[in-house]
C-alpha cells in the first residue's frame, strides 16, 4: 500500500519569507497528487491536485504554487509567505486512475509569523 | 456542482454513548460518499465509503453510515462512543473519477 512523507511536521516561517514543503510516495506509479490546507477551525480546501509529471491544477488562486519534479514526489512553494498562509498542509494520493480513496501524509503546521 | 454540509463543528457525547455525526451533501450525479477521520497530530484515514449497493455502511472502529438519497444525508454513527474516538470526522463527497469535496469537519470530544 501506499506511504506517504511529508516533511517537516512544524514550521514557523516570518512573514515575506519563502516556502518549500514536500511529500514523497512509496508503494504505487503514478498516482493522483493532492495538496490541502486546514485552516484552524475550518474544513480542508483542496490547494492542487496532480494527474501526472508537470501536469498540475490550481483549485483556488492564491499566494502558492506546486510542482511535480518527479512521479512520485510534490512540491508546495511559495516565494513570499502571508500571514493567511499559516495553517496545517495536507499531502495525499490516490491511484488507479481514481480520485476517491486518497491516503494522507501526516502533515505540515505552518506557522506565519 | 458538489458540496457537502457536515452541522455542528463540535459534538460531545459520554464514553458509551451514542455517537452521531451528520452530513448532508449536495450532487447533480449519483454520489460517492465518504467519512474520514483525523486523530491529533495526524493525517487523515478513510473510515468507510459508499459507491453503489448497500445503502448501510459499515466501517472500521464499530462506526457505520447510511446513505439515504430521499434525504441527501449520510450521517456518521457508532452505537458506543469510546475516549480514543475522540478526533476530528470530514464528510466528502465526490462523483465517480471526480475529486474529493469535503465539509467543513466536525470535532468529536468523549468525556468519561
Amino acid at each position: 500500500s501506499q506511504t506517504i512523507h511529508q516533511w517537516p511536521a512544524t514550521l514557523v516561517q516570518p512573514v515575506g519569507s519563502p516556502l518549500s514543503l514536500e511529500c514523497t510516495v512509496e508503494g504505487t506509479s503514478n498516482p493522483n497528487l493532492y495538496w490541502y490546507r486546514q485552516a484552524a477551525g475550518r474544513g480542508l480546501q483542496l490547494l492542487f491536485y496532480s494527474i501526472g509529471i508537470d501536469q498540475i491544477s490550481s483549485e483556488v488562486p492564491q499566494n502558492l504554487s506546486a510542482s511535480r519534479p518527479q512521479d512520485r514526489q510534490f512540491i508546495l512553494s511559495s516565494k513570499k509567505l502571508l500571514l493567511s498562509d499559516s495553517g496545517f498542509y495536507l499531502c495525499a494520493c490516490s491511484s488507479g486512475g481514481s480520485h476517491e480513496k486518497l491516503f494522507f501524509g501526516s502533515g505540515t503546521q505552518l506557522s506565519v509569523l | 456542482a458538489q458540496s457537502v454540509t457536515q452541522l455542528g463543528s463540535h459534538v460531545s457525547v459520554s464514553e458509551g454513548a451514542l455517537v452521531l455525526l451528520r452530513c448532508n451533501y449536495s450532487s447533480s450525479v449519483p454520489p460517492y460518499l465518504f467519512w474520514y477521520v483525523q486523530y491529533p497530530n495526524q493525517g487523515l484515514q478513510l473510515l468507510l465509503k459508499y459507491t453503489t449497493g448497500a445503502t448501510l455502511v459499515k466501517g472500521i472502529n464499530g462506526f457505520e453510515a447510511e446513505f439515504k438519497k430521499s434525504e441527501t444525508s449520510f450521517h456518521l454513527t457508532k452505537p458506543s462512543a469510546h475516549m480514543s474516538d475522540a478526533a476530528e470526522y470530514f464528510c466528502a463527497v465526490s462523483r465517480p473519477g471526480g475529486k474529493l469535496i469535503f465539509g467543513q469537519g466536525t470535532e468529536l470530544s468523549v468525556k468519561p
